[in-house]
């Protein structure tokens, strides 16, 4: 079985200042790993993926997030924090195995980011 | 830039009742998803639909619940007799191929659906 932790509820971070959002992972085979940003009453909205290659990730809006296999992590992450990126943030994971047709995603809890002016 | 969309954006109803939430998905995806996320809780997978049939599902995907394409374009998911628990708001979702790198599924708006 798939699972997915984010072990913040809430992260607050000054506008300027570097943000982590934490995620760690667990699955079966080789793991592909998404973030998605949800914004108030919206849809969720692809920020980025691993599947293979890089260990860092670059995504939209200036995101970026780290592949780390030995600890299990897919932090995401930005240099410089813009009021803009408040949002419910949500970390989500899937077994890269290449049997069955299994391709849903498991998803954290989400972390609330706020940005402070 | 191509979007899922989701129709309605609300939906009231009473328990016992069927409702029927609509989506529209990227017109050259091939994979089709159905999530849900109840209030304050995780987005839960129910079902995933490929080449008219589903692919997988949940736990939570019971008899109640059902998914057709009536025709190219549509893809619904159905409950047949809804319940209180059923309050939630519904994700669609698509992706583009089944191949490794096509693996990212695109999310609709949502359809947020209070059953009374």
């Amino acid at each position: 079985a798939q699972s997915v932790a984010q072990p913040e509820d809430q992260v607050n971070v000054a506008e300027g200042n570097p943000l982590t959002v934490k995620c760690t992972y667990s699955v079966s085979g080789n793991p592909y790993l998404f973030w998605y940003v949800q914004y108030p009453n919206r849809g969720l909205q692809f920020l980025l993926k691993y599947i293979t290659g890089d260990n860092l990730v670059k995504g939209s809006y200036g995101f970026e997030a780290e592949f780390n296999k030995s600890q299990t992590s897919f932090h995401l992450k930005k240099p410089s924090a813009l009021v803009s990126d408040s949002a419910l943030y949500f970390c989500a994971v899937r077994d890269g195995i290449s049997s069955g047709s299994a391709r849903q995603l498991t998803f954290g809890s989400g972390t609330q980011l706020t940005v402070l002016p | 830039e191509p979007e899922v969309t989701q129709t309605p954006s609300h939906q009231v109803t009473q328990m016992g009742q069927e409702v029927i939430l609509r989506c529209v998905p990227i017109s050259n995806h091939l994979y089709f998803y159905w999530y849900r996320q109840i209030l304050g809780q995780k987005v839960e997978f129910l079902v995933s639909f490929y080449n008219n049939e589903i692919s997988e599902k949940s736990e939570i995907f019971d008899d109640q619940f059902s998914v057709e394409r009536p025709d190219g374009s549509n893809f619904t998911l159905k409950i047949r007799s809804t319940k209180l628990e059923d309050s939630a708001m519904y994700f669609c979702a698509s992706s583009e191929r089944a191949t490794r790198r096509a693996e990212t599924q695109y999310f609709g708006p949502g359809t947020r659906l209070l059953v009374l």
